[in-house]
């Protein structure tokens, strides 16, 4: 595997259910980010780590839980999300915050 | 507010020719790094080119250039010799250092190209 991997691709799910996002960077990064797509509106940044301390949570609802057991991996847990949660949501690394940010192909997710 | 701006929602242009990409930043710091980055609909973001607010010359990345106008504050994306393979949407980003968020980038909302045979 090479850059950015996310897993899984595509996910539905109700709004009781609990779920993970996962992403995996192999290209020797420390810093990861979550973002979120919605349609219509630009990329939000959501989470960031930096050498596996989080240090930015944009105001996101607790329902969104970020969870980075090392440098190359990020995780997103996800539970009792509402619809308005249905979103692309792309993880990206870069080397140290200052640098490119490259990302993974995202997770397409639709909350029942 | 918005700090980067691309007034262009959508864009059709014919196989081989260019198409230059507008966008507009705001800050008030004097360094700052300008990107962009390409979204095929498959959805994975797709870095194409970089420019620093101390570069001298304008970045050019194989048929991507970009048009640094400092003091207009505009940073446009051209694509020469248009492909097929280019239909996506483009978006323009920016990260200025801030006290708080080093490394933070703002995006713009966007423009979809579509590349015509």
């Amino acid at each position: 595997e090479t850059g950015v991997t996310q897993t899984p691709r595509h996910l539905v799910m109700g709004m009781t259910n609990k779920k993970s996002l996962k992403c995996e960077q192999h290209l020797g990064h420390n810093a990861m980010y979550w973002y979120k797509q919605s349609a219509k509106k630009p990329l939000e940044l959501m989470f960031v780590y930096n050498f596996k301390e989080q240090t930015e949570n944009n105001s996101v609802p607790s329902r969104f839980s970020p969870e980075c057991p090392n440098s190359s991996h990020l995780f997103l847990h996800l539970h009792t999300l509402q619809p308005e949660d249905s979103a692309l949501y792309l993880c990206a690394s870069s080397q140290v915050r200052k640098e490119t940010q490259y990302f993974g192909p995202g997770t397409r997710l639709l909350v029942l | 507010a918005q700090k980067i701006t691309q007034t262009q929602p959508g864009m059709f242009v014919q196989e081989k020719e260019a198409v230059t990409l507008d966008c507009t930043y705001d800050t008030s710091d004097p360094s700052y790094g300008l990107f962009w980055y390409k979204q095929p609909s498959s959805g994975e973001m797709i870095f194409l080119i970089y420019q620093g607010s101390y570069d001298q010359q304008n970045a050019t990345e194989g048929r991507y250039s970009l048009n640094f106008q400092k003091a207009r504050k505009s940073a446009n994306l051209v694509i020469s010799a248009s492909q097929l393979g280019d239909s996506a949407m483009y978006f323009c980003a920016m990260r200025e250092p801030t006290t708080d968020s080093w490394g933070k980038l703002q995006f713009g909302a966007g423009t979809q190209v579509v590349v015509t045979p």
